[in-house]
Formats: C-alpha cells, structure tokens, sequence
C-alpha cells in the first residue's frame, strides 16, 4: 500500500506555545488528506478534511482557530496546534485518500505540559 | 451524517477460537466497508474491505459479511493467534465523495494463548 509518513512522532511542549505537525504521502498525490484525533483506548475522532489548495472543512465541535489546516500541495498537509493547553494532549493520526481506501500516517503524540 | 455503531468494545477468547465483531451504520447511500487493524501506538492498518455490491468476502483467516437491507456488517477472524490481539475499528464510507470515513469505537481483542 502506499505510505504516508508523520513528523514528528513525538513532541512535549510547553502549554502556549503552538506545534506543528506535519503529513506527507511519500508516494502517490493526495488530493484529500483526513486528521484525526485518539484517545487512548478510544476511536479515530475526524478532526477536518483537508483538500489540496482549499480551505479545510472542520468537524462540528473543532475549533478552526486552534487547529489550523494547511494542505498547500498534493502530497503535504499541515497541523498547528496553536496556544497550546493540556487538554490538547493526544494522539493526532493522518491519513491521505488513495482510489477508495485510506493510507494513515504513523501518528504523532503530542505532551502539552 | 453516516453514525456507525460498533460491539463489542472488548472481547476476550481463547487461542484458536472465532471471533466475531459487529458494526452497523445508519446511511444506506454507504457502500465501502474497511475494517482496520490498529496494534498500541501504531497506525491502523487495513485488513480486510467490502463493497456494497457483494455480501461476503474472504480472505485466509479472516471474513467480512455485510447485510445492506439491515445496515450491519460483521468481521469474522477464525483459528485466533496471540498476534491477533489489537484493536478493530470498522468503518462506513461512500466512494467516490472524497473518501471521508465513518469509524465505530473499536474493539479491543485479546487473545488468550
């Protein structure tokens, strides 16, 4: 199948500051990328729907503010997580959208503190 | 919107029995069925799909029924291994709409060797 990588895969960060996470499909063009949101134990929670050259379209409950979505090329698309808080601790997981089936990413844990 | 509804949330058997896991959905305009495979901190993996123009799918150990009339769809994992033990989500799409997944809450198998 095709592969999508995350980076990082990793990251703590003081509560204020903004992080960045990064989405690439390494070998195919991705005209839609998904983010989701994991708790532990619990579902993929779809975050927002990011098109290639489009402004994403978010899911009810998501603030677009704090979550911003940037899917400048067919194979990038970004996450930052702004102003930071505890709360936004989780694991954050893409996924690209190949002919019917969807390519996730290794996910990324984020450690607000 | 699509609400797909996934049971049990934890299920338990012993090595070299049948498991089965339950899903139903709400939208009958879905026609794509993946289920996906997700072991601790790692990315879900696609194990198995199914299409709405077919009611049963195989593949070595592991099958997927889908009942369009009642909206419900089963994964069946036979002759169970410890490596079996993960989490499952299935999930409800429509193809060709940009590919937007409806994931249940997951179940977490444990096989017992």
């Amino acid at each position: 199948g095709a592969v999508v990588s995350q980076h990082p895969s990793r990251v703590i960060c003081k509560s204020g500051t903004s992080v960045k996470i990064e989405c690439r499909s390494l070998d195919f063009q991705a005209t839609t990328m998904f983010w989701y949101r994991q708790f532990p134990k619990k579902s993929l929670m779809l975050m927002a729907t990011s098109n290639e050259g489009s402004k994403a379209t978010y899911e009810q409950g998501v603030e677009k503010d704090k979550f911003l979505i940037n899917h400048a090329s067919l194979t990038l698309s970004t996450l930052t997580v702004t102003s930071a808080h505890p709360e936004d601790s989780s694991f954050y997981i893409c996924s690209a959208s190949g002919r019917d089936e969807q390519f996730f990413g290794p996910g990324t844990r984020l450690t607000v503190l | 919107g699509e609400n797909v509804e996934q049971h049990p949330s934890t299920l338990s058997v012993q090595e070299g029995d049948s498991a089965v896991i339950k899903c139903t959905y709400s939208d009958s305009a879905s026609n794509y069925f993946p289920w996906y495979k997700q072991e601790l901190g790692k990315r879900p993996q696609l194990i198995i799909d199914i299409r709405s123009n077919v009611g049963e799918k195989k593949d070595q150990r592991i099958a997927v029924t889908l009942n369009k009339t009642a909206k419900h769809f089963s994964l069946h994992i036979t002759e169970t291994q410890p490596e079996d033990s993960a989490v499952y989500f299935c999930a409800a799409s429509i193809e060709n709409t940009g590919n937007q997944f409806y994931f249940g809450t997951g179940t977490s198998l444990t096989v017992i060797p």
